[in-house]
């Protein structure tokens, strides 16, 4: 059974940046099938593709936030990482990680509400 | 605004048939299969159908179907713990990027 599991600071001030941490289990993260994205859902609205990761390195992003993201990851930790910056209050959300082959995601992950405010 | 479009909501009575629709263009839905996700009460979102595949574990009540650019999900025989919110996404190959729908919300009545 995949799962996948968010970790990192639930509060970041403006124009800092917002680190999170998806550890993955029941799969191996150098998998050449599956994508490894973030997705995230502001409060009282639908869910937004930030991006996804192929464990070549290869790297896809939502052109509305491409200036501020970066996602990476760690073969040996099976881990992979999202990182935010300059971020303000719309970038408030429960952010997802997740695994999908292409167009779709199978398996998500449980969330982390991340605040913005001061 | 979303790149797919799905209905704002939906409501059925127990044990009817209803229909879920997301509607794109040729550069996503025309092109790609379509994932349909559940999200009840705001929880994590689970998959309940990619392409015309069930994953395991959902019931077969559920299927999947598309035609052009736009895709369905049909529940067959509603019950109580369908009352969910639904989203679809799939590739969009001009914005080079995965997109959702804004979501339906489904009452069961």
């Amino acid at each position: 059974q995949v799962q996948l599991q968010e970790s990192g600071p639930g509060l970041v001030k403006p124009s800092q940046t917002l680190s999170l941490t998806c550890t993955v289990s029941g799969d191996s993260i150098s998998s050449d099938f599956y994508y490894w994205a973030w997705i995230r859902q502001p409060p009282g609205k639908g869910l937004e593709w930030i991006g996804y990761i192929f464990y070549s390195g290869n790297t896809y992003y939502n052109p509305s936030l491409k200036s501020r993201v970066t996602i990476s990851v760690d073969m040996s930790k099976n881990h992979f990482s999202l990182n935010l910056t300059s971020v303000t209050a719309a970038d408030t959300a429960v952010y997802y990680c997740a695994r999908g082959p292409t167009a779709w995601v199978d398996y998500w992950g449980q969330g982390a509400l991340v605040t913005v405010s001061s | 605004q979303s790149a797919l479009t799905q209905e704002a909501s939906v409501s059925g009575t127990v044990g009817q048939k209803v229909t879920l629709s997301c509607t794109g263009n040729s550069n996503n839905i025309g092109s790609y299969a379509v994932g349909w996700y559940q999200q009840i009460s705001h929880g994590s979102p689970k998959t309940v159908m990619f392409g015309n595949s069930l994953p395991s574990g959902i019931p077969d009540r559920f299927s999947g179907s598309k035609s052009g650019t736009t895709a369905s999900l049909t529940i067959s025989g509603l019950q109580p713990e369908d009352e969910a919110d639904y989203y679809c996404s799939t590739w969009d190959y001009s914005l080079n990027a995965q997109v959702f729908g804004g979501g339906t919300k489904l009452t069961v009545l």
